[in-house]
């Protein structure tokens, strides 16, 4: 199968609250990135963190990699409503010109 | 940045027929890769498309089933092949002008439904 893991497959959480996304992959990589998806259609891109960074911040996400354990998270902090979609990490390994997404977590944000 | 304009943006068609699903971008890129995605599902990717040579398929997908083309820099077609209910899916394109700086840029998708 192309696809790494991502946990969990859904995350329910009430408006303010944090939510944090987990993802995890087996071989080496260059970089990894986050994807956000509304309504099954176009991707949002987030954040992209190269093998040799461990932490990015953009707004009100946050995103960290351990290379070591194949896995990176995104954690989105003071959740709203709007922010209610599919996020996917996707990424590409080492001596590859492809980029390969996770299974995703649909992030539900209630108001 | 890079815009995309994919085309159809839906279409409902009969089984054991084919669709051609166009994708324009606004600019010279590098690299073009076209997508599914299952109801309910992640993104698989389907092939790298090469310009002015024949694609570049993963494991699962066979020219004769998705043939690809792309003649020029800012335009590359998928054609869905013999439909069936199974191919029931969106198809996305996507474009990247360099995979290890930046990211991917991706069209609004085909929503294919076949009947």
């Amino acid at each position: 199968s192309q696809q790494g893991e991502e946990d969990p497959q859904a995350l329910s959480i009430q408006e303010g609250e944090n939510a944090t996304m987990n993802c995890s992959y087996k071989t080496s990589i260059n970089n990894l990135q986050w994807y956000r998806q509304n309504s099954g259609r176009g991707l949002v891109h987030l954040i992209l963190i190269r093998s040799n960074e461990r932490e990015k911040h953009s707004g009100r996400l946050r995103v960290t990699l351990d290379t070591s354990k194949k896995s990176s998270s995104l954690l989105i902090t003071a959740s709203r409503a709007a922010d209610t979609a599919s996020y996917f990490c996707a990424r590409v390994s080492y001596n590859t010109d492809k980029l390969i997404f996770g299974t995703g977590t649909r992030l539900q944000v209630f108001p | 940045s890079a815009v995309i304009s994919q085309k159809p943006s839906r279409d409902i068609c009969q089984r054991g027929t084919s669709l051609t699903i166009q994708c324009q971008v606004d600019s010279q890129v590098t690299m073009m890769f076209w997508y599914r995605q299952q109801p309910g599902q992640s993104l698989t990717l389907i092939a790298t498309a090469n310009q002015g040579s024949e694609a570049t398929y993963e494991s699962g997908f066979v020219i004769d089933k998705f043939p690809i083309s792309r003649p020029n820099l800012t335009f590359s077609t998928l054609t869905v092949s013999n439909m069936s209910p199974e191919d029931s899916s969106i198809y996305l394109c996507s474009v990247v002008t360099n995979l290890l700086n930046t990211e991917a840029f991706f069209g609004q998708g085909t929503r294919l439904t076949v009947v």
